[in-house]
């Protein structure tokens, strides 16, 4: 079945550091993938997403390409900021296998000090 | 305007009670889910609806039923709660089921069965 492996953590970093969240997947079919952050006591809200190979997707200074020969969407970003700190997550989404049900990475938590 | 809301946000309980969580959608939106995100962040599907049809039935104990009264509300019901249903319950929606589509999370509901 399709699977979502991302970078473990936590990650500590300071404030204006550069970011890169590892993420890998396998699926059967071609998936469409996105980033979501979960900030403190909320609910998980999409970041970007990228549903065809070579895609970047790109929202508030973070960006991911869906790379189909290597099977990731690596999150970055070039300078982080103490709001930035959250989980984040990697998802991919396959309505060919999986009735459009969302396959979630176990969740990547970053810490941003001053 | 909340998109997708949820009702209690904290439910603290104790064993072998039956409660109920609900959810509600604002957005059209065709196809409505629950997850299960545990102490260590980790999501894990639990149900899909399409325009009230159950999709997604993961593998969950069938103390837990959903129930879809319109494509607009899906409400969960717990049967029996032991502790190791102690989580955070979240609610969300998307577009329809196709991969493309991202999801939208409510704000979650802390379940802590005592």
């Amino acid at each position: 079945g399709d699977s979502v492996t991302q970078m473990e953590g936590p990650v500590t970093l300071s404030e204006e550091a550069f970011l890169t969240i590892n993420c890998t997947y396998t699926a059967t079919g071609y998936p469409s993938l996105f980033w979501y952050v979960q900030y403190p006591g909320e609910g998980l809200q999409l970041l970007l997403k990228a549903t065809k190979a070579d895609d970047k997707g790109s929202n508030k200074g973070f960006e991911a390409t869906y790379r189909k020969e290597t099977t990731s969407f690596h999150l970055e970003k070039g300078s982080v900021q103490v709001s930035d700190s959250a989980v984040y997550f990697c998802a991919l989404s396959d309505e060919n296998t999986n009735a459009g049900k969302s396959t979630f990475g176990d969740g990547t938590t970053l810490t941003v000090k001053p | 305007d909340t998109a997708v809301s949820q009702t209690p946000k904290y439910l603290v309980t104790q064993m072998g009670n039956d409660k109920s969580i609900k959810c509600e959608q604002n957005l059209g939106h065709d196809t409505m889910y629950w997850y299960k995100q545990d102490s260590k962040k980790f999501l894990k599907i639990m149900f899909s609806y399409n325009n009230k049809e159950l999709i997604i039935n993961e593998t969950v104990p069938n103390r837990f039923s959903p129930k879809s009264p319109d494509k607009a509300h899906l409400n969960l019901h717990i049967n029996s709660l032991e502790l190791g249903d102690s989580a955070v319950y979240f609610c969300a929606s998307s577009q329809d089921s196709r991969d493309s589509y991202e999801q939208y999370f409510g704000p979650g509901t802390r379940l802590t069965v005592t």
